[in-house]
């Protein structure tokens, strides 16, 4: 089976650092993506991991480790508007993902 | 950014009714087109995969006669959900990923999904 596992909650307040993880089983690996979805909303892309290593794209950061079947998407300088549901997601086939459990980040004041 | 929209953004039904749901890729040409269904609080599960021209890939555990879709053009995909129970009431996001070569393949737009809600 497939499984992708987050933790379910995270909170921290303004201007702070929050790491969340994700460690996946899967039947076939092509690249680990990260999701932000704000409730009741689409999820819009974050960074995508192909290679093992850190990927930077402004405040965010996304690592991958395919030995250890392990990832992470780091926040920085965190804002109230950053309080949303992230997802990690397995491109498992062409163009195909299967998402993670998800993580509610609470960002507060 | 490529953008997808979703037809209706929410729709309140009685049970044993069909609805449509409609998915259009806007400013690109669409090669493969994704549904899935959220329930609150939970994940994305991907229901099928639809190519256009051709019959859709259901998941398992996924009734194709049930939900049944169309992917008619390169700019529309449909999900119809026949004979709606209670338990079919979700949030149905459909995503597509882009023909242009140029682009990478690795990421899907998403667009804003379809509450449904079955009485």
């Amino acid at each position: 089976g497939q499984s992708l596992e987050q933790p379910s909650e995270v909170t921290a307040v303004e201007g702070a650092i929050v790491q969340i993880n994700c460690t996946y089983q899967t039947s076939g690996f092509y690249g680990l993506s990260w999701y932000q979805q704000h409730d009741g909303g689409a999820p819009t892309f974050l960074s995508y991991n192909a290679l093992d290593g850190l990927e930077e794209t402004g405040r965010f950061s996304s690592f991958l480790s395919r030995s250890d079947s392990y990832g992470y998407l780091l926040l920085q300088e965190l804002q109230m508007k950053d309080s949303a549901s992230y997802f990690c997601a397995v491109r498992t086939g062409f163009q195909k993902l299967v998402f993670g459990t998800g993580t509610r980040l609470l960002v507060s004041p | 950014g490529a953008v997808v929209s979703q037809h209706p953004s929410w729709v309140i039904c009685k049970s044993g009714t069909s609805v449509k749901i409609e998915c259009r890729s806007l400013d690109f040409q669409a090669t493969t087109m994704f549904w899935y269904r959220q329930f609150p609080k939970q994940s994305l599960m991907l229901m099928a995969t639809s190519n256009e021209g051709s019959k859709a890939t259901y998941e398992q555990g996924v009734e194709k006669d049930k939900f049944l879709i169309n992917h008619a053009s390169l700019t529309l995909s449909t999900l119809t959900v026949t004979s709606a129970h209670p338990e079919d009431s979700s949030f149905y996001i459909c995503s597509a990923t882009q023909l242009s070569s140029g682009t990478t393949d690795n990421e899907q737009f998403f667009g804003p999904g379809t509450r449904l809600t079955v009485l």
